[in-house]
């Protein structure tokens, strides 16, 4: 079984600021992690994922996250936080090993960019 | 491809009718889950179908609810008899299949938000 945690309900920076969102994953199989985020009234959108390939693992937006085995974690960054950034992410693991599987997710993480 | 499709983007009913939620999902994915989000509880799934073929619905909270996949490019996910509980935003997503690219990506449609009274 697979399941994350969040760790975070709500983050807020200045815009210009770094972005951290922390995600710890937990899998008895070699994962395949994912960020999505969500706009008001949207569905998600995919920011990134990780697959076995590269640890580091650039997104859109600027975004990016690496994986780290040894501390189970996969946290989310962005240099320098935009006003456009605010939003809902969400991290999310699924089983891997070369089948598509559901998606569990995260409770999400609230990003709110103030000037 | 025009990404998945619900139907209708908001529905409000009242308490004890029935509610049909509808969903197209991307042509060549043969995954589709049902999720649903909450403030208290999230995002939960509900239902996927691998091939039109119902893989698990241990999330389907009660025997209210019933999703079914009679083709490639279209689900549905009927609630009845709907009850205010169950207002919440529904979200279907499709995958592709072994092998390609976008392995295990999950591609979400805008959300029907249901509304009970």
């Amino acid at each position: 079984a697979q399941s994350v945690t969040q760790l975070g309900s709500h983050v807020s920076v200045s815009e210009g600021a770094l972005v951290l969102l922390r995600c710890n994953y937990s899998s008895s199989v070699p994962p395949y992690l994912f960020w999505y985020v969500q706009y008001p009234n949207q569905g998600l959108q995919l920011l990134l994922k990780y697959t076995s390939a590269a640890t580091l693992v650039k997104g859109i937006n600027g975004f990016e996250a690496e994986f780290k085995k040894s501390e189970t974690s996969f946290h989310l960054t962005k240099p320098s936080a935009h006003m456009s950034d605010a939003a809902e992410y969400f991290c999310a693991v699924s089983g891997g090993g070369g089948t598509a599987s559901k998606l569990t997710f995260g409770t999400g993480t609230r990003l709110q960019v103030t000037l | 491809d025009a990404g998945v499709i619900q139907s209708p983007r908001h529905e409000v009913t009242e308490m004890g009718q029935e509610v049909t939620l509808r969903c197209k999902p991307i042509s060549g994915h043969d995954y589709l889950f049902w999720y649903r989000q909450t403030m208290m509880r999230g995002l939960e799934l509900l239902i996927y179908f691998n091939n039109n073929v119902p893989i698990d619905d241990s999330g389907m909270p009660e025997d209210r609810f019933s999703a079914k996949m009679p083709n490639a490019s279209f689900s549905t996910l009927k609630i009845q008899p709907s009850e205010p509980r169950d207002s919440a935003v529904y979200f279907c997503a499709s995958s592709s299949p072994p092998g390609q690219e976008n392995l295990g990506v999950a591609f979400f449609g805008q959300g029907t938000r249901l509304t009970v009274v």
